[in-house]
């Protein structure tokens, strides 16, 4: 079974600034099948990123997927309040879907 | 537009069972698999299963896999998660979301979700 292990727990930025969400499997995976959730409190959870580094649909540019083998980074660019949400990295293989415990992100 | 509208908040005892709906609109719905995930207060997302909406077969996660039963109506556009033998650690709000991912290959990432339908377990 792989787990996803996301760090940190919780990231404050000043509006504005950059910052990187990391999520690291516990073995080598498929990077097709990792994506990235962005979740606000009392909203259904929203795709930002799929395969790795593929942008969803009117996700803006700041927000931007990389990784390989077993480190992933989500990176938001030019923080802004409404990027105030949980972030959780997910993993597909084997009919078995996989979510990190995701990490927090605040306005400084 | 695409979306999946769940069902609403229900109550429900210890041992009882409960029964979510998740009617998609906007896309040709034996086209994408549902998946089921649920959210325990103050906790992270937690996928439970998904179901072949062409064919209805379904496959489970392994901690729910003996209370969970997922079922399509394709007739209606719904899926259905039902969760017997409710315990007050099943209080969640539970999300239905669409599976979409490349052409020919299982799997893949959930977009849209439903709204999220909350579920409370209470004596």
């Amino acid at each position: 079974e792989i787990v996803l292990t996301q760090s940190p727990g919780t990231l404050s930025l000043s509006p504005g600034k950059s910052g990187t969400l990391s999520c690291r499997a516990s073995q080598t995976v498929d990077s097709n099948f990792l994506a990235w959730y962005q979740h606000k409190p009392g909203q259904a959870p929203r795709l930002l990123i799929y395969g790795t580094s593929s942008r969803a649909t009117d996700i803006p540019d700041r927000f931007r997927g990389s990784g390989s083998g077993t480190d992933f980074i989500l990176t938001i660019a030019r923080l802004e309040p409404e990027d105030v949400a949980v972030y959780y990295c997910q993993y597909y293989v084997d009919s078995v879907w996989t979510f990190g415990q995701g990490t927090k992100v605040e306005i400084k | 537009q695409v979306q999946l509208v769940q069902s609403g908040a229900e109550v429900k005892k210890p041992g009882a069972s409960v029964k979510v709906s998740c009617k998609a609109s906007g896309y040709t719905f034996i086209d994408y698999e549902i998946s089921w995930v649920r959210q325990a207060p103050g906790q992270g997302l937690e996928w439970m299963g998904w179901i072949n909406t062409e064919n209805g077969d379904a496959k489970y996660g392994q901690s729910l896999h003996d209370r969970l039963t997922l079922t399509t109506d394709t007739s209606t556009r719904t899926a259905h998660m039902e969760l017997r033998g409710l315990r007050f650690d099943d209080t969640a709000i539970y999300f239905c979301a669409r599976v979409r991912g490349y052409a020919g290959y299982d799997g893949g990432w959930f977009d849209p979700w439903g709204q999220g339908t909350l579920v409370t377990v209470s004596p």
